[in-house]
């Protein structure tokens, strides 16, 4: 069965430091997919990111990382220099090649950015 | 254009009302879904469907009515709907139709906020 694991309920930082969420997943296939979303307080989930079971590289985009190891089995993901704009919940999920369900969600990461 | 729409933002119906909330994109996408998302809690997967066909059906009380038209377009008619429906319920849309395929990335709509009084 497919699950994901977002431990941290709420971070808060201060402007301009950087802060990772974390997120573990468990799945039984070898074919996978995991999605980081952003949901910021006017409610719409924006897509942040896809990454493949295959492909292990770390990817940067401005000032979002993020780091993907299949050896423990997580997903994380890093804002540098977080802005106020940052401050929203974020989502980590995962697809499954052979699962029921198209897109299994983490209970999300509520990230408050004080200036 | 990689948009998702739906209408209206924000619904308020007393239990005997009968709505529909709208939901169209125009991405070319096949696959279209419907969530539920009630407040502090992650989207929850109502339907699916795959080119135009209901594919999944997440046990959803039959007050909850999908409907897909068309490739772009998907509804959600409400009928005799109790308070605790109350949630902001989320379409989205992807290039393909899980189970069995699938991994390509959803996209949101912003969302209804429903409220059942």
């Amino acid at each position: 069965a497919q699950k994901v694991t977002q431990a941290q309920t709420e971070i808060s930082v201060v402007e301009k430091e950087d802060v990772t969420l974390d997120c573990v997943y468990e799945t039984r296939d070898t074919t996978y997919y995991l999605f980081w979303y952003k949901q910021p307080p006017s409610g719409e989930l924006v897509f942040l990111i896809r990454r493949n079971s295959f492909d292990e590289q770390n990817e940067i985009s401005g000032r979002y990382s993020w780091n993907f190891q299949k050896s423990t089995s997580s997903f994380n993901f890093t804002i540098t220099a977080s802005q106020v704009v940052d401050s929203a919940v974020y989502f980590c999920a995962l697809s499954e090649k052979s699962g029921n369900t198209p897109l299994v969600f983490g209970k999300g990461t509520r990230l408050s950015v004080i200036a | 254009d990689t948009e998702v729409t739906q209408t209206p933002k924000h619904l308020v119906m007393g239990m005997t009302n009968k709505k529909s909330l709208k939901c169209e994109q125009h991405m070319g996408h096949r696959a279209m879904y419907w969530y539920k998302q009630k407040a502090k809690k992650p989207p929850e997967l109502m339907f699916v469907y795959s080119y135009e066909k209901l594919s999944i059906n997440e046990s959803v009380p039959s007050r909850f009515s999908p409907e897909c038209p068309n490739s772009s377009l998907l509804n959600l008619h409400l009928h005799a709907l109790q308070p605790e429906d109350s949630a902001l319920y989320l379409c989205a849309s992807s290039q393909e139709s899980p189970p069995g395929k699938g991994g390509y990335e959803q996209f949101f709509g912003p969302g209804t906020r429903l409220t059942v009084l």
